[in-house]
Formats: structure tokens, C-alpha cells, sequence
């Protein structure tokens, strides 16, 4: 079975300081993971994906996640934090086996001028 | 590209009344699509999915209906709303297992 846990439901940055919002899975298959930011009021936007290729992922807007087999780990980091990346994170989990996404319940990012 | 077109942004209907949800992408071809909803302060939870025209997989049971009349148009509808359908709901769509998800600007529904 799938799931996904990130593991703080805040979390709180000044601005220009690193970012670091956790995530952990469960997966019974080989699985792909993605990022997802969402501003207030606004669809989800993909940050990054990893689908079995290299275990460090570059996405956008400075944003990298390192996946770890050995901890389940896939932890979002950011090396600067800027004003507009306060939002809602999102980590998926995806088999590959259908269309089954798993969504983490989000981390919620301040960022504090 | 790819685009998706979600509508509308916000809604506010009475109790009892009918919905009609609208998600078009354009630029693709025979794209999965989903419905999401996503309630206050909680994750997104997945209520259909469709692999083509007229295929229709329901996850949750309730009162909410999906169709798929075109390769690219997917529409959500509630022949009577309920308090508990009020949410922001999410079109998404993607190419086959394993490509990320893509989200439209969902529909924030308010049932008074």
C-alpha cells in the first residue's frame, strides 16, 4: 500500500534562511514522488517530480528534494527562503500501477520578512 | 502547451439545487482526468477519474456524478446539493501512469 506522512503541519522561516519540509512515504512498488506548492485560493502547482531517475531533483523556483530509499524519506529544500514561497506544500506518492495518487495532508510554510 | 480551464472560480448555491462543474484542457489528447475536493485545512481527496470518453471510476460514494461527453471536457454534477458538498473542488489531468498530475484553479462552492 501507499501513503505518505509529512511530518510538520507548519513550519516557519525567516526570509533568505533555508527551508526544509519532510516528507515520508510507504510504498509497496518502486514509486514516483512529486511537489506541489498551492498559493491561497489556487489550483496545485508541480514543484518537482522523481520517477526513478536521479535520487537528487531539481524543480523550480530554487526548489530541490533528495530521494532517500534507505530512510523513505523525500524531503523538500529550498537553500534561501523569498516572501512568495509562503504557501501550502504538498508531497505525492504515486504507484506505478494505475492512477492512484497519494497525497500528504501539506506543510504550510510562512515565511517571515 | 497544455492548458486547463476550470469554471467557475467561485459558487454559492442553495441547498437542493443542481451543480454543474466544467474542466476543458487544451493541447493534449486523450489525457487522464481527475475530480478532486479538497475540504478546509485537510488534503485533496479524489472523487473520479477518467481514462477516455465515458469512462467514469467513482471513488467516493455521495451524492456527486462525473461524465467525460468529450476526450478533453470532464464535468461534475449533483442533481441535489448538500451542506457537506461545500469544498474546493479540482480538475486535474495527466498522460499515463506515472506523469505528474496538472491542476486547474479550482471552484470554490459555498452550499448555503
Amino acid at each position: 500500500a501507499q501513503s505518505v506522512t509529512q511530518l510538520d503541519s507548519h513550519v516557519s522561516v525567516s526570509e533568505g534562511t533555508p527551508v526544509l519540509l519532510r516528507c515520508n512515504y510507504s510504498s509497496s512498488y518502486s514509486p514516483s514522488l512529486f511537489w506541489y506548492v498551492q498559493h491561497p485560493n489556487k489550483g496545485l502547482q508541480l514543484l518537482l517530480k522523481y520517477t526513478s531517475a536521479a535520487t537528487l531533483v531539481k524543480g523550480i523556483n530554487g526548489f530541490e528534494a533528495e530521494f532517500k530509499k534507505s530512510e523513505t524519506s523525500f524531503h523538500l529544500t529550498k537553500p534561501s527562503a523569498h516572501m512568495s514561497d509562503a504557501a501550502e506544500y504538498f508531497c505525492v506518492v504515486t504507484a506505478n500501477t494505475g492512477n492512484q495518487f497519494y497525497f500528504g495532508t501539506g506543510t504550510s510554510l510562512t515565511v517571515i520578512p | 502547451s497544455q492548458t486547463i480551464h476550470q469554471w467557475p472560480a467561485t459558487l454559492v448555491q442553495p441547498v437542493g439545487s443542481p451543480l454543474s462543474l466544467e474542466c476543458t484542457v487544451e493541447g493534449t489528447s486523450n489525457p487522464n482526468l481527475y475530480w478532486y475536493r479538497q475540504a478546509a485545512g485537510r488534503g485533496l481527496q479524489l472523487l473520479f477519474y477518467s481514462v477516455g470518453i465515458g469512462q467514469i471510476s467513482s471513488e467516493v460514494p455521495q451524492n456527486l456524478s462525473a461524465s467525460r461527453p468529450q476526450d478533453r471536457q470532464f464535468i461534475l454534477s449533483s442533481k441535489k446539493l448538500l451542506l457537506s458538498d461545500s469544498g474546493f473542488y479540482l480538475c486535474a489531468w495527466n498522460l499515463g501512469v506515472d506523469s505528474p498530475l496538472h491542476f486547474g484553479n479550482g471552484t470554490r462552492l459555498t452550499v448555503t
